[in-house]
């Protein structure tokens, strides 16, 4: 029940293009919906987040749209480019969890030029 | 502001050796978080502590792993008696507060040989 699934495992755009990024999960407590971008040999990073009291969430070219009755939540990066390129995982957490971050597996997003 | 800082980079051990992971949380914070990546998969929460206090280690492994916060100092999570399967990436997040952003370091690669 504390899973999210994520998918696809690895997605290949071409520059300009649009990526789609999906996450589905079970435990309906989950309250607070975060995304994170890696780069190879870094630590994940922040790239937005999402509570479930609203449908979308838009900062810059990154969008998150949250389905609370589907239980699922994806990530849509308009124009994609290739510093793009990077490893995206889903998250989710619950107040009553004290902030534990569950993940999805990842997506290895490639842009290419 | 430094961001989380993590030490060492890398570490080699041997099987049946210990390791100790230091974590340096960003000025201010109080929380801190240590995550495990395993090769090719997600995040997998381990351990969050506050200053002098576990605070939950639900994700931690029952045997060979602990983890600390002194008043003093940084978090440490010490593996004794590593063995292969312990060869994994382990990150380190801090935040201010509980439910806020946590900031990732960019990790402790750890090889078993």
């Amino acid at each position: 029940q504390q899973q999210v699934k994520q998918s696809p495992q690895s997605l290949i755009v071409q520059k300009g293009g649009i990526s789609i990024i999906n996450c589905a999960y079970e435990n309906t407590a989950f309250d607070y919906f975060p995304w994170y971008q890696q780069f190879p040999g870094k630590g994940p990073a922040l790239l937005i987040a999402i509570r479930p009291d609203v449908s979308e969430k838009k900062e810059g070219r990154f969008t998150i749209s949250f389905n609370k009755s589907a239980k699922q939540f994806s990530l849509h990066i308009m124009d994609s480019q290739p510093g793009d390129s990077a490893t995206y995982f889903c998250a989710a957490t619950t107040e009553t969890s004290g902030s534990r971050l569950t993940f999805g597996e990842g997506t290895q997003l490639t842009v290419n030029p | 502001n430094a961001g989380v800082m993590q030490n060492p980079r890398h570490l080699v051990r041997r099987r049946g050796q210990e390791a100790r992971l230091r974590c340096s949380p960003m000025k201010g914070h109080s929380h801190v978080y240590w995550y495990r990546q395993l090769p090719e998969e997600g995040l997998k929460f381990m351990v969050y502590l506050q200053k002098e206090n576990i605070i939950d280690e639900s994700g931690m492994p029952k045997e060979r792993f602990s983890a600390e916060f002194p008043k003093e100092g940084p978090s440490i999570l010490r593996i004794q008696q590593v063995v292969r399967g312990d060869s994994a990436a382990y990150f380190c997040a801090s935040s201010p507060q509980p439910l806020s952003e946590q900031f990732f370091g960019p990790g402790t690669r750890l090889t078993v040989l």
